[in-house]
């Protein structure tokens, strides 16, 4: 069973700059949800999608969006890109029938902004 | 707001001692997770405790949770180098999840031979 699949694994963006990461989560799973990972905020979520609704979102700006299609696969999007947008994106998947089995996460995208 | 607060965040100990990772959240929450990741690693998923007393055992890893106390530990038994990672714990802010989880800062431990 192929896990949570993120692309890029690595970019490197100019400010001023936009990005779009992709996040194919597992095969039957219609939860999606997206992490920044900052040495200095730590682990800190950004949104969450279902059935290609957000339903809620963390404390980040507007320049932070993303979006879900029908074959549950995401993608976010950031707009302006400052130097404090470096990090390590997450994406993870859940079921929501399987709720036992918790969140299951990608390999990450490493962006840095340079 | 929920706030998840682990202890310590740093831990250097050595092989064969046994010891506990504090995790503290702020509000109602019967769901728990504690995770394990390396460095330039992704998480990878450790323990789902979904109800209060729940208790789950993995080789060396024991979590509990106290959902009373609002309190989760996670126990490493007899240390071995193999178990040198930063492990985070994070809670669900709400009961259907809908708020994404909120995580500690994560205790970064070093098991020396």
């Amino acid at each position: 069973k192929a896990g949570v699949t993120q692309t890029p694994r690595y970019l490197i963006k100019t400010r001023g700059q936009q990005v779009t990461l992709s996040c194919s989560p597992i095969s039957g799973h219609r939860s999606v949800s997206w992490y920044q990972q900052t040495p200095g905020q730590g682990l800190q979520f950004l949104f969450e999608y279902f059935s290609e609704t957000q339903r809620n979102k963390g404390n980040f700006p507007g320049r932070f969006s993303g979006r879900q299609f029908s074959n549950s696969r995401s993608e976010m999007n950031v707009s302006t890109l400052e130097l404090g947008d470096s990090a390590l994106y997450l994406c993870a998947s859940r079921s929501q029938t399987g709720i036992a089995y918790g969140y299951t996460f990608g390999s990450g995208t490493r962006l840095t902004v340079v | 707001e929920l706030k998840v607060e682990q202890n310590p965040l740093f831990l250097s100990m050595q092989e064969g001692k046994n010891y506990t990772i504090y995790c503290n959240y702020s509000t109602t929450s019967d769901r728990l997770y504690w995770y394990r990741q390396d460095p330039g690693k992704s998480l990878e998923s450790l323990f789902v405790l979904l109800s209060n007393g729940a208790v789950k055992q993995e080789g060396r890893l024991m979590a509990s949770l106290d959902t009373k106390a609002r309190l989760s530990t996670l126990h490493i038994t007899a240390a071995v180098h193999d178990l040198s990672a930063t492990y985070f714990c994070a809670v669900d802010g709400s009961g259907g999840g809908a708020d994404g989880l909120t995580f500690g800062k994560g205790t970064h431990l070093i098991i020396q031979p």
